[in-house]
C-alpha cells in the first residue's frame, strides 16, 4: 500500500526566502515519488521525480528535493521564493511494483509569497 | 500546443442531466485516466484505462462511467449528475515505457446545481 502526507496545508513566505514544502510517503515497494505544482485555473505541471537515481533531484524553476528512505521523507525546496511560485504543490507516490500504474497524492501545500 | 486537451473546460448543469466530459491526447500514449479534484482532498482517481478494450474503476467510480472510444480519447460521463459531484475534473495519459509519470490535462471545472 502506498500514502503520502503533506505535513503543512498552506505555507507563507516572503519573495526572496527560502521555501519548504514538505512530504512524507509510505510505500511497499521502491517508491517513485513526484512534486506536481498547480497554479491558479490551470492544470498540474510535473515540477521533479525521483526514480531510484540520484537522491537529489533537480527539477525546473529552481526547485529540489532529496529522497530520504531512512526518514520516509521527500521535501521541496528552493532557496529564493519568487512571485511566481505561489501556487498549490502536490507530493505524489507510485510504487514500483506491480500495480506501477497507481498515483497517490497527497492533499496539497498552498504556497503563498508575500512581497 | 497542448497535448492533453480537454472540453468543457468549465460545464454548469442541473441535478438530474447526463454530462460528458471528452479528453484528447496527442502523445501518443498508451494509458488514459480520470481524476477528479476537491479542495483539501487533493487528487483521487475515477477509471483508468490501459488501452482501447481495456477498462478499469478507480477508487471513487460510482456515478461515473467512461468510454475509450480510440487510444487518443477517453470520455467521462456522469449519467445523472448530483451537487457533490461538482468538482474540477482531470485527464492524465501515461505511456507504459516511460514508467509512472503521468500528463495532465487542463481540467474541467463541472458545477452540478
Amino acid at each position: 500500500a502506498q500514502s503520502v502526507t503533506q505535513l503543512d496545508s498552506h505555507v507563507s513566505v516572503s519573495e526572496g526566502t527560502p521555501v519548504l514544502l514538505r512530504c512524507n510517503y509510505s510505500s511497499s515497494y521502491s517508491p517513485s515519488l513526484f512534486w506536481y505544482v498547480q497554479h491558479p485555473n490551470k492544470g498540474l505541471q510535473l515540477l521533479l521525480k525521483y526514480t531510484s537515481a540520484a537522491t537529489l533531484v533537480k527539477g525546473i524553476n529552481g526547485f529540489e528535493a532529496e529522497f530520504k528512505k531512512s526518514e520516509t521523507s521527500f521535501h521541496l525546496t528552493k532557496p529564493s521564493a519568487h512571485m511566481s511560485d505561489a501556487a498549490e504543490y502536490f507530493c505524489v507516490v507510485s510504487d514500483s511494483g506491480g500495480s506501477n500504474y497507481k498515483l497517490t497524492f497527497g492533499k496539497g501545500t498552498l504556497l503563498t509569497v508575500n512581497p | 500546443d497542448a497535448d492533453v486537451t480537454q472540453t468543457p473546460r468549465n460545464r454548469i448543469t442541473k441535478t438530474g442531466k447526463r454530462i460528458m466530459l471528452e479528453c484528447s491526447q496527442t502523445k501518443g500514449h498508451d494509458r488514459m485516466y480520470w481524476y477528479r479534484q476537491d479542495p483539501g482532498l487533493g487528487l483521487r482517481l475515477i477509471y483508468y484505462s490501459f488501452d482501447v478494450k481495456d477498462i478499469n474503476k478507480g477508487e471513487i467510480s460510482d456515478g461515473y462511467s467512461v468510454s475509450r472510444q480510440a487510444q487518443a480519447k477517453f470520455s467521462l460521463s456522469l449519467e445523472s449528475a448530483i451537487p457533490n459531484q461538482t468538482a474540477l475534473y482531470f485527464c492524465a495519459t501515461s505511456d507504459y515505457r516511460m514508467g509512472n509519470e503521468q500528463f495532465f490535462g487542463p481540467g474541467t471545472r463541472l458545477t452540478v446545481l
